[in-house]
């Protein structure tokens, strides 16, 4: 059986701070993991999956994450949040036979 | 590019009424999926379809059936609807793996959503 949990609920951060989104998983398998963004009214668009090869994956808008086996954790970070940020970002993993969904964690971004 | 779209985008029923929610895609994917999100809950999957032809089910697929009609479109009916179906709808699909995991690398595109009320 594999799990994810996403440790906040709820992060708010000032534009131009940075971001950190926690997750840690669980994976009888070698997993692979995705970040995934959902902007109000809107479906879920992918920012970045890690695979198997280099242990940082870069995603689009400036985010990344690190895959850190020893620690079994996925953590999405941004050096400077920008108000279009907002939103709420989901951690999945999938051992290859089933997908699981983190319970999202809300971004608020503060002017 | 349209990507994954999904009608209708809002809709209120009745305790007992039925009602289809269509999906189509047009990046010609093998797999497509039906996720309900809760509040809190993430996302769970209804029923998927691995290729054309296939449908299996998810973890929640109780009170709901699906048709993969060809390989664009995957509808989910709700034959009696309940209250405790009231969520927002999401419809994926995603390329399918050469090494036959459902789900291994690839990840998926998603609809809009359809937000369903049920009173």
């Amino acid at each position: 059986a594999q799990s994810v949990t996403q440790l906040d609920s709820h992060v708010s951060v000032s534009e131009g701070t940075p971001v950190l989104l926690r997750c840690n998983y669980s994976s009888s398998y070698s997993p692979s993991l995705f970040w995934y963004v959902q902007h109000p009214n809107k479906g879920l668009q992918l920012l970045l999956k890690y695979t198997s090869a280099a242990t940082l994956v870069k995603g689009i808008n400036g985010f990344e994450a690190e895959f850190k086996k020893s620690e079994t954790s996925f953590h999405l970070t941004k050096p400077s949040a920008h108000m279009s940020d907002a939103a709420e970002y989901f951690c999945v993993v999938s051992d290859g036979r089933q997908l699981t969904f983190g319970s999202g964690t809300q971004l608020t971004v503060l002017p | 590019n349209a990507g994954v779209t999904q009608t209708p985008k809002f809709q209120v029923l009745k305790t007992g009424q039925s009602m289809t929610l269509q999906c189509a895609q047009d990046m010609n994917h093998n797999s497509m999926y039906w996720y309900r999100q809760d509040p809190g809950m993430g996302l769970r999957l209804i029923y998927y379809s691995a290729s054309e032809g296939t449908t299996d089910k998810g973890e929640v697929p109780n009170g709901y059936n699906v048709s993969r009609l060809n390989k664009r479109e995957f509808s989910l009916r709700l034959e009696s609807a309940a209250p405790s179906q009231t969520s927002v709808y999401f419809c994926a699909s995603s390329v399918k793996t050469v090494l036959g995991g459902l789900y291994s690398n690839q990840p998926q595109h998603f609809g809009d959503g359809t937000r369903l009320s049920i009173l």
